[in-house]
């Protein structure tokens, strides 16, 4: 079966540019969480959604800003991006069905702002 | 405040030995805890877990024991081998799905 996907897998952006990062859950998972981890930072979480509706929020910018489709996709927009925003962002889906919830990954996004 | 510790950055282990991955925690309303391995550039994949309602879960080479008096947990791997050599975290789920990270071990396991 196929894992959870996320696009594009590296991308460069300039400062005050913006950025979209694009996840594809599992089939049939309901919830969606992004996680951002900086150089030598364990994953923070950012934001996450359940039936695309907006379940919990973390250390999200306002800057930041995301929604879930009604096909379950997610996507993850960034404006006014600054340095710090260079980072690993993961994106993870989970069915609340299952005993332990447990999270899958994708392989993550890399952003690298110059 | 940082609700799971995971007080060892990094570890090492002879191959076949094993290998012991320890977390500690401050916030006891919690339903599973988690550990995933990552190595670099992939996110994430699961391992295993433990339900707050238990002591002990395992799965192959890989066992979890939760101490709630001690509000510690371990992940026991044996026996260790060099494609276990990775970063470990800990990860707990409260209520309502809410999933926080410890900060990482990196085992590494030496041939």
């Amino acid at each position: 079966a196929a894992g959870v996907i996320q696009s594009p897998r590296h991308l460069i952006k300039e400062k005050r540019e913006t950025a979209t990062l694009k996840c594809y859950p599992i089939s049939r998972h309901d919830t969606v969480y992004w996680y951002q981890q900086g150089p030598g930072q364990d994953p923070q979480f950012l934001i996450s959604f359940y039936e695309k509706m907006q379940s919990d929020k973390g250390s999200i910018p306002d800057r930041f800003s995301a929604q879930q489709f009604s096909d379950y996709h997610s996507e993850l927009n960034m404006s006014s991006l600054e340095l710090g925003d260079s980072a690993l962002y993961f994106c993870a889906s989970s069915s609340r069905d299952r005993g332990s919830g447990e999270l899958f990954f994708g392989e993550g996004s890399r952003l690298t702002v110059l | 405040d940082q609700q799971v510790k995971q007080n060892s950055p990094s570890l090492s282990v002879q191959e076949g030995r094993i290998s012991i991955l320890n977390c500690d925690y401050t916030n006891s309303m919690f339903d599973y805890f988690l550990w995933y391995k990552k190595y670099p550039a992939e996110g994430p994949t699961f391992l295993i877990s433990i339900s707050s309602i238990k002591d002990k879960n395992e799965d192959g080479r890989f066992t979890v024991f939760l101490n709630k008096s001690a509000k510690h947990l371990s992940l026991h791997i044996v026996p260790s081998q060099p494609g276990d050599s990775a970063v470990y975290f800990c990860v707990r789920r409260g209520y309502g799905q809410n999933f926080v990270f410890g900060p990482g071990t990196r085992l590494s396991v030496l041939p």
